[in-house]
């Protein structure tokens, strides 16, 4: 199993401020096609997951442009460039590259 | 819009079997293009991958779960199903189906989710 692992678990932000989050995996996501299989996604309180991030770095269709997904290989960042109330929630990034494992969580909450 | 919807017992005994069905509306399930997968999400905890069958019947199971899982879809009905067998406790969770896109690999849609519990 790949194994993907997020700093921080909990993330407190000033609203206008940004966020970064990191998830690391135990082996490369990087495929032969150039793709990395790594995904984003956001769990608002009493809500299901919904996609933020896609291929590491595609926007999903209607999320915000203060969203953006980076990095390659092994190593990823999310990041929020002007933290809004209504980001608060649980953020999963998820290895999609074999049998789908997910980050712990990481809990952003507003200050 | 395409919408998921998860529907069957809140409640199963130890031992038995856990059933679920999903329910795909503004959309057909026998398009080529999607997987349509099964997460699960004890209380409190984080996601777990269950499994995703295409609609041609192919299908890829985690393999901590491998051993009891078997999923199906009905064509006719648009809508998809999970069996888990043997549950226990640790079975009980939230019980979410989700469209997996077959390129970019994924979860684009997801159901509201169900709460199963096992307990005698």
């Amino acid at each position: 199993d790949i194994v993907m692992t997020q700093s921080p678990l909990s993330l407190p932000v000033t609203p206008g401020e940004p966020a970064s989050i990191s998830c690391r995996s135990s082996q490369s996501l990087l495929h032969s096609d150039g793709n990395n299989y790594l995904d984003w996604y956001l769990q608002k309180p009493g809500q299901s997951p919904h996609l933020l991030i896609y291929l590491g770095s595609n926007r999903a269709s209607g999320v915000p442009d203060r969203f953006s997904g980076s990095g390659s290989g092994t190593d990823f960042t999310l990041k929020i460039s002007r933290v809004e109330a209504e980001d608060v929630g649980i953020y999963y990034c998820v290895q999609t590259l074999q049998a789908p494992t997910f980050g712990q969580g990481t809990k952003l909450e507003i200050k | 819009q395409v919408q998921l919807q998860e529907s069957g017992p809140g409640l199963v005994k130890p031992s038995q079997t856990l059933s679920l069905t999903c329910a795909v509306s503004g959309g057909s399930i026998s398009s080529g293009n999607y997987y349509w997968s099964w997460i699960r999400q004890p209380p409190g905890k984080g996601l777990e991958w269950i499994g995703y069958i295409h609609y041609s019947g192919s299908a890829y199971f985690n393999p901590s779960l491998k051993s009891r899982v078997a999923m199906s879809v009905d064509t006719s009905n648009n809508q998809f199903s999970l069996r888990l067998v043997s549950v226990t406790a640790a079975d009980t969770a939230v019980y979410f189906c989700a469209r997996r896109l077959k390129v970019e690999h994924s979860f684009d849609f997801w159901g509201q989710g169900t709460l199963v519990t096992v307990s005698s």
